[in-house]
């Protein structure tokens, strides 16, 4: 978990609100990445972020927004379209993208979101 | 498409027995294979991964992985398992000619690890 920090811990949020998944690196990585991980089904990718003001739709984007403003920094948010956020969160950075060998993704301590 | 499976959900072993967590893969091409494990609450701890060369890829804690291009597996292994391995293990999966470079992760297996 060295080196990316997620915050908070643990999020309660009420249907209907938006809440904003803090995630920080300081790993110098290009790369950053959300996953969404539910029991029994691994890990799936929401959005990830090649590089600063950009960044690209994942496998299960629908009701959820990101920004890529600073390279350290990549916050996700659940907004209330998202059907069923209920799910342990996942950041992860890599130090490259694109390159012909890939770069090991390292994962934050996730945030664990229920909504009540 | 690229997919990886993990057939077992649960693998049990003794200490200090050898611990295996099965994994096989589809992809179009050479595949890039990782091996993840999570501890309750926390986030993924990468432990090796293949790329090219050497079938037998050695990691972390022990851990080494045999990759097998005929059988489309990337089995992970320990001579000797520890009670503190107990945790959950993840295969994934990359096909470097894929276009948007994601990784695809199997459900998981949940390793126990009794004294």
């Amino acid at each position: 978990d060295g080196g990316i920090t997620q915050s908070p811990k643990y999020l309660f949020r009420k249907e209907g609100q938006n809440v904003t998944l803090s995630c920080e690196q300081n790993l110098n990585h290009d790369a950053m990445y959300w996953y969404r991980q539910d029991p029994g089904q691994g890990l799936r990718l929401i959005y990830y972020s090649q590089i600063v003001n950009d960044f690209q739709k994942g496998d299960i984007a629908e009701g959820y927004s990101v920004s890529r403003e600073k390279k350290e920094s990549f916050p996700l948010t659940v907004t209330s379209a998202q059907k069923n956020p209920t799910a342990f969160y996942l950041c992860a950075s890599s130090i490259d993208w694109g390159r012909q060998a890939p770069d090991t993704q390292y994962f934050g301590p996730g945030t664990r979101l229920t909504v009540l | 498409a690229q997919s990886v499976a993990q057939p077992e959900d649960q693998v049990n072993v003794a200490e200090g027995n050898p611990l295996t967590v099965k994994c096989t893969y589809s992809v179009s091409g050479n595949p890039y294979l990782f091996w993840y494990v999570q501890y309750p609450n926390r986030g993924l701890q990468f432990l090796l991964k293949y790329i090219t060369g050497d079938n037998l890829v050695k990691g972390s804690y022990g851990f080494e992985a045999e990759f097998n291009k005929s059988q489309t597996s990337f089995h992970l292994k320990k001579p000797s398992a520890l009670v503190s391995d107990s945790a959950l293990y993840f295969c994934a999966v990359r096909d470097p000619r894929a276009n948007d470079y994601k990784l695809s992760f199997g459900a998981g297996t949940t390793v126990t690890v009794r004294a």
